[in-house]
């Protein structure tokens, strides 16, 4: 089965602008998660989605992120404004359900100058 | 709020010898703890999960036991070779509501095997 696809896999931009990534998870798979992974540390749940509604966005700075999951498959995570403490691997993953088998992505890196 | 913690944060092994990775968990209803190996520039994934309802499973060179009393959860691997060297991260399942969890990292362990 075809895995998890995230885009663009690396992206620059300076403090302030906006950026946005994509991720389509595997097929059939309710659950999807998005995750940010600072150098050095292990991944961090910002947002997961069942299905098309968000279950937990607990760590999701809401000033600055938003993400959506429209018609339950692929999901957009942006960031507006960009702060350079933003900079980290943004990792997508997606399960049957939240308790299984998680399976990432390749992940996007993004630098903010 | 829910926490995962790990130790050691490095571990350096030499080649052909056992590597141990302990894990705490802070939520008492959690039932499910998978762990993931992340090779350098590459995502994680997983190499091992336990459910609640038993305490050891073994996969080949790697074991996992848990002990519910405690919250404790721990990653062996014997036998190292030098393919294992990578960052090994412990997770725990957390209930959100009756049919949602969401799953908690630890900070992660770096294993290198030296030859």
């Amino acid at each position: 089965e075809a895995g998890v696809a995230q885009s663009p896999r690396y992206k620059i931009i300076e403090k302030r602008q906006s950026v946005a990534f994509w991720c389509n998870p595997i097929s059939g798979h309710a659950t999807l998660y998005w995750y940010q992974q600072i150098l050095g540390q292990g991944p961090k749940l910002l947002i997961q989605f069942q299905n098309n509604g968000v279950v937990d966005d607990s760590q999701l700075p809401k000033d600055r992120f938003s993400a959506e999951r429209l018609k339950g498959v692929d999901s957009t995570l942006k960031i507006q404004p960009a702060k350079l403490e933003d900079s980290a691997v943004y990792l997508c993953a997606s399960s049957l359900k939240g308790d299984n088998e998680q399976f990432f992505g390749p992940g996007t890196r993004l630098t903010v100058l | 709020g829910e926490n995962v913690e790990q130790h050691p944060s490095t571990l350096s092994v030499q080649e052909g010898d056992s590597a141990v990775i302990k894990c705490t968990y802070s939520d008492s209803a959690s039932n499910y703890f998978p762990w993931y190996k992340q090779e350098l520039g590459k995502r994680p994934q997983l190499i091992i999960d336990i459910r609640s309802n038993v305490g050891e499973k073994k996969d080949q060179r790697i074991a996992v036991t848990l002990n519910k009393t405690a919250k404790h959860f721990s990653l062996h691997i014997t036998e190292t070779q030098p393919e294992d060297s990578a960052v090994y991260f412990c997770a725990a399942s957390s209930k959100l509501y009756s049919s949602a969890s969401k799953i908690i990292f630890g900070s992660g362990t770096r294993l290198s095997i030296r030859p």
